[in-house]
């Protein structure tokens, strides 16, 4: 059974805070995507990663792929409300095999 | 608006009845996938098209579920007599051979409640 799995499943921090949360599998993924999502919305692309080492940045998002293409982790610097949401991980495990994480449920208190 | 769309955003019906959902992919994608979600779950896979030709389907989709792409274009799940246990978020993703195939971009969901 392929898994991804996806840690902590819940953080609330403070606002300006800085967090880092995780995706990990013994599973190799020839490309990985992050995804947010809000309650009662569909996920919302934030990045793919495909090369091992990676690390994209969007904003204040850091994004890194490792280097056996078997985890991720993304850093939220200096975290704001508007970053709320439920943060998802997806790899592929070929072009057409995507196996989605449990997600990490973040909530940023003002 | 060029994203995906589905129609639709929610639906509620009773134990038993049929119910079928529409989804509209990017228009020059030529792959559309179907998940469910439920609380607490990512989203899990169910079936996927490539143009009009249904590639995989998922265990988790019982005789109960059909799925169509008829041109290639838009597609619709149907659920037959329906349970308690299909409520959920049904999530249609598309995406393009290029740059990256594995990269979705999802629709905003349709939200089934089953009595």
């Amino acid at each position: 059974t392929q898994l991804l799995e996806q840690s902590p499943q819940f953080l609330s921090i403070q606002e300006g805070e800085n967090l880092t949360v995780y995706c990990n599998s013994s599973s190799v993924f020839s490309s990985l995507q992050w995804y947010r999502q809000e309650p009662g919305e569909g996920p919302v692309l934030l990045v793919t990663v495909v090369t091992g080492g990676e690390v994209k940045k969007l904003k204040r998002l850091t994004f890194q792929f490792g280097d056996a293409r078997k985890d991720s982790s993304l850093h939220i610097t200096a975290a704001q409300p508007g970053d709320t949401g439920l943060y998802l991980c997806a790899g592929a495990i070929r072009d057409d095999k995507i196996i989605f994480g449990k997600g990490t449920r973040l909530h940023i208190l003002p | 608006d060029t994203g995906v769309s589905q129609d639709p955003r929610h639906k509620i019906t009773k134990r038993g009845q049929n119910v079928t959902f529409r989804c509209d992919p990017i228009s020059e994608h030529n792959r559309l996938y179907w998940y469910r979600q439920t609380l607490g779950q990512g989203p899990e896979f169910l079936t996927y098209f490539q143009n009009e030709a249904q590639l995989e389907k998922s265990r988790l989709l019982s005789d109960r579920f059909s799925a169509e792409r008829p041109k290639g274009s838009f597609s619709t799940l149907e659920i037959q007599r329906t349970e308690q246990g299909d409520s959920a978020m049904y999530l249609c993703a598309s995406s393009a051979d290029r740059p990256f195939v594995e990269t979705q971009y999802f629709g905003p969901g349709t939200r089934l409640l089953v009595l």
